[in-house]
């Protein structure tokens, strides 16, 4: 089946400080999207990307989908404490009907001190 | 609160007892699906429903595990005969439309089964 690769695993940074996470995978997808899921909490959706390039911003959050579709990338800026959890990203292919199915990649454990 | 709601949202059962969780969508969804979750993992797309149809159970195993959504009341994934490595969040996901290009799925908080 389809497999996200998604890095880094962790993440342990100051206040302030900026951070890049990344997905990759070896599928194209239609679609990506970066959710955040605090502990005992579902995911929460941040950003929603829909085609090859597209960068988007959400406050101090900024994702772009890769020009090959197989790829995709979160910063954020000026990291705060409550930015601290586990940020997701999950992609959908599109056409042949099951274009509703997310792929999920690992996800990247946030740590931010203050 | 008008999201989407998971009960219970902690389960314990001994192996060899049955698991309910249930999940009603948010007001006007009638798409809903069902992910699991293990630990240090992301989600795993398990079914998807629509009222009084599966749609998809192709992530969903073939013993044991069973999913409905009846026309009045909340979505129900049922699992009979628990085992160990069944212990695992599910969470519930709704959307208002059928899986378009722009269709967002809602998550909720999601059901932490523990099988001792």
């Amino acid at each position: 089946g389809q497999q996200l690769n998604q890095s880094p695993q962790s993440m342990f940074i100051q206040e302030g400080e900026d951070v890049s996470m990344n997905c990759t995978s070896s599928s194209i997808f239609n679609t990506w999207l970066w959710y955040k899921q605090d502990p005992g909490e579902g995911p929460v959706l941040l950003i929603a990307l829909y085609k090859a390039g597209e960068l988007t911003s959400n406050g101090r959050l900024t994702a772009q989908f890769g020009i090959t579709r197989k790829d995709s990338f979160l910063n954020i800026s000026a990291s705060i404490p409550s930015d601290v959890g586990i940020y997701f990203c999950a992609g959908r292919t599109g056409g042949g009907g099951s274009n509703y199915k997310l792929t999920f990649g690992k996800g990247t454990l946030l740590t931010v001190n203050p | 609160n008008a999201g989407v709601m998971q009960n219970p949202r902690h389960l314990v059962r001994r192996r060899g007892q049955e698991a309910r969780l249930r999940c009603s969508p948010m007001k006007g969804h009638s798409h809903v699906y069902w992910y699991r979750q293990l630990p240090e993992e992301g989600l795993k797309f398990m079914v998807y429903l629509q009222k009084e149809n599966i749609i998809d159970e192709s992530g969903m195993p073939k013993e044991r595990f069973s999913a409905e959504f009846p026309k009045e009341g909340p979505s129900i994934l049922r699992i009979q005969q628990v085992v160990r490595g069944d212990s695992a969040a599910y969470f519930c996901a709704s959307s208002p439309l059928s899986g378009g290009a722009t269709d967002t799925q809602y998550f909720g908080p999601g059901t932490r089964l523990t099988v001792l």
